[in-house]
């Protein structure tokens, strides 16, 4: 286990709904990062989040928006939903203080749009 | 960061050692060499990170040699769970983390 939370579990939506998908990091982590992974795929870097601020973003459109809390928690939000967009959306939490980033994830959020 | 490139798949069997190699030629100064194993529908697990020489935890070892432009991962005497997807990557600090396709390992009895 590496005291990373991720809720909820699974989730089915439809297609133009939006979504907003929970982290917990784990105690002491300051970081965490999103990512997506379809079906026989590696994740996909979404962005990231340091201390409330966006820390870095892949090649998302803005469709997919991000929030973190004063604790470290942290929020995915992601609008007018696509079938394409049904995936595993995993979180990472890492600690800044750690040079080589070591990320440690969460059970992931499985998403299914219809 | 730099590009790594693993083998698509492997094939063992319980009670092998199973050693899985990565190479990574633009590795920079800084970066870290990093290993997660992935069970379906699940999130990747961290398993060892080495920046040279060899590294050992208690679930496996990570061999860099001296030039670090490549990495052997090495699981001794697997068992019918180690089958999963195995990711090497090459961290830096505070950035993004860039996953490939990984090694998809199959354990046989």
């Amino acid at each position: 286990e590496t005291g990373v939370t991720q809720s909820p579990t699974h989730l089915i939506k439809t297609r133009g709904q939006q979504v907003t998908l929970r982290c917990s990091s784990q105690s002491g982590h300051n970081t965490v990062s999103w990512y997506q992974q379809a079906l026989g795929q590696g994740p996909q870097f979404i962005f990231q989040y340091y201390r409330e601020e966006e820390n870095g973003r892949g090649n998302f459109p803005p469709r997919f928006s991000g929030l973190q809390f004063p604790n470290y928690s942290s929020e995915l939000n992601v609008n007018a939903l696509e079938l394409d967009d049904s995936a595993l959306y995993l979180c990472a939490s890492s600690s800044n203080r750690d040079p080589a980033d070591t990320q440690y994830f969460g059970p992931g959020t499985r998403l299914t749009v219809l | 960061l730099a590009k790594t490139t693993q083998p698509i798949s492997m094939d063992s069997y319980e009670g092998q050692e199973v050693n899985i190699t990565c190479s990574h030629n633009n590795i920079a100064t800084n970066d870290y060499i990093t290993w997660y194993q992935q069970f379906p529908s699940q999130g990747p697990r961290f398993i060892i990170q080495g920046y040279k020489t060899k590294v050992t935890n208690e679930v496996a070892s990570l061999f860099i040699p001296a030039d670090r432009k490549s990495s052997t991962l090495s699981l001794p005497r697997v068992s019918l769970s180690d089958t999963a997807v195995y990711y090497c990557l090459v961290v830096r600090s505070a950035s993004k983390i860039i996953f490939g396709s990984g090694t998809r390992l199959s354990i046989r009895p």
